[in-house]
């Protein structure tokens, strides 16, 4: 396995229009995060699914904002009428569950969002 | 809520110099604490973690202890190298079950030859 991938890497669009993104994680992981990540700062936590159920959504995610993971398998990220503000690097990570108090989030590349 | 502070940055170092990089927390209960790393053009890496005070997390060469009296946890490193140039993210994982991240600014360290 290598690792947690994500596509694509960068989207340019337009102010208005639909993106989705893409994250599939190391396999046998059933945990699943998205985070943002603006210049400067540090990731901001937005989801979290284990297996095909979205446990909690932060207040980050505006109604515009939506992710699934229908297989429990890949997630999508989707944001509709995309705005300025939107700009910024969606990172994607997974992890096992159980046993260990703490089960390491394995990070993937990114998506670079620009909106125009 | 859950809250993480790094020292302002960036820091500049030459080589084989000693770092620190000061972090603080505020959160409820008994977090575990992180520092990731990210090297230019990679995606985040877990450098170290302690999931409890006192202990010592340690990797590369950086060591970083969890002190809860002072809801701290510097890392440090006696000799930096070239290579260690990245940006550094102070994070913990605290109050809920699924482990969910929360991170400090980042701290960006270039050192020179």
């Amino acid at each position: 396995d290598t690792g947690v991938s994500q596509d694509p890497r960068h989207k340019i669009t337009k102010r208005g229009q639909n993106v989705t993104f893409r994250c599939d994680p190391i396999s046998e992981h059933n945990r699943l995060y998205w985070y943002r990540q603006t210049l400067g700062q540090g990731p901001e936590f937005l989801t979290y699914f284990q297996n095909e159920a979205q446990l909690e959504k932060s207040r980050l995610l505006s109604d515009r904002f939506s992710a699934e993971r229908p297989k429990g398998s890949f997630s999508t990220l989707e944001i509709q009428r995309t705005e300025q503000g939107d700009s910024a690097m969606y990172l994607c990570a997974s992890s096992l569950s159980g046993g260990a108090s703490y089960n390491e989030q394995f990070f993937g590349p990114g998506t670079r969002l620009t909106v125009l | 809520g859950d809250s993480v502070t790094q020292m302002e940055g960036p820091v500049t170092l030459s080589e084989e110099a000693f770092l620190t990089i000061n972090c603080t927390y505020t959160a409820t209960g008994y977090p575990s604490l992180f520092w990731y790393v990210q090297y230019p053009g990679e995606g985040l890496q877990l450098l170290l973690k302690a999931t409890k005070a006192d202990d010592k997390g340690s990797n590369k060469g950086f060591e970083a202890t969890y002190r809860k009296e002072t809801t701290s946890f510097h890392l440090e490193k006696g000799s930096v190298q070239v290579s260690d140039s990245a940006v550094y993210f102070c994070a913990l994982a605290g109050g809920t079950s699924y482990g969910k991240l929360t991170f400090g600014q980042g701290t960006i360290l270039t050192v020179h030859p």
